[in-house]
């Protein structure tokens, strides 16, 4: 069936450093995997997506990684800052236009 | 520009009672979206709708209706509100296509009592 999951519910880092949530999904055949921002008490907000013909993507302080040998999804944060700590999904888009969420990784940035 | 604005933020119902949950979005957007979350959990998706004048059901659609009003807006309906749909409810929209950012409201705190 249609799942996507997480490895670590909880993630606590040092302010600065570099920090990766980790995702497992399930649906080979979803063309997009996206991560998710969520701050308390709003909507989530989008990071970031990658094609699952590609390996890897950067965008600004964030890269994602795929690897579909494995089925897993990695965000990885440079420099991590207070602003920073929200929870975090990961989502799939199998068929096209729905978008399956993970559970979910709380990130807490420590100062 | 709003971008997705639902309402209404808070609602307490007694079970077995109706409502509407209404989300409204201005970016012309195609595709529209309702989410449930749970304390603790990922989103579930209830329905969507790709386009104008189309909905399909979603993960967990059980206890729900949904109307696509017009391009912009998309509403969610309770018939008989029981205590397992306490809940946040969000909505989203998107362009679809290639661009798969969507974006969400502020949410639906609803409690069932």
């Amino acid at each position: 069936g249609e799942s996507v999951g997480l490895h670590l519910p909880t993630l606590s880092v040092q302010e600065g450093d570099n920090s990766i949530i980790n995702c497992a999904y399930s649906n080979s055949a979803s063309d997009y995997f996206i991560w998710y921002k969520q701050e308390s008490g709003k909507g989530p907000q989008f990071i970031i997506d990658i094609r699952s013909n590609m390996d890897k993507r950067q965008g600004q302080r964030v890269t994602v990684l795929l690897n579909k040998t494995v089925k897993h999804l990695s965000l990885q944060i440079a420099a991590t800052q207070p602003g920073d700590s929200a929870v975090y999904f990961c989502a799939e888009t199998p068929g096209g236009f729905k978008t399956i969420f993970g559970a979910g990784t709380r990130l807490f940035v420590k100062a | 520009n709003a971008g997705v604005t639902q309402t209404p933020k808070f609602q307490v119902l007694k079970t077995g009672q109706s409502m509407t949950l209404q989300c409204a979005q201005d970016m012309n957007h195609n595709s529209m979206y309702w989410y449930r979350q749970d304390p603790g959990m990922g989103l579930r998706l209830i329905y969507y709708s790709a386009s104008e004048g189309t909905t399909d059901k979603g993960e967990v659609p059980n206890g729900y209706n949904v109307s696509r009003l017009n391009k912009r807006e998309f509403s969610l309906r309770l018939e008989s509100a029981a205590p397992s749909q306490t809940s946040v409810y969000f909505c989203a929209s998107r362009s679809t296509g290639l661009n798969t950012e969507a974006f969400f409201g502020q949410g639906t705190r609803l409690t069932v009592v």
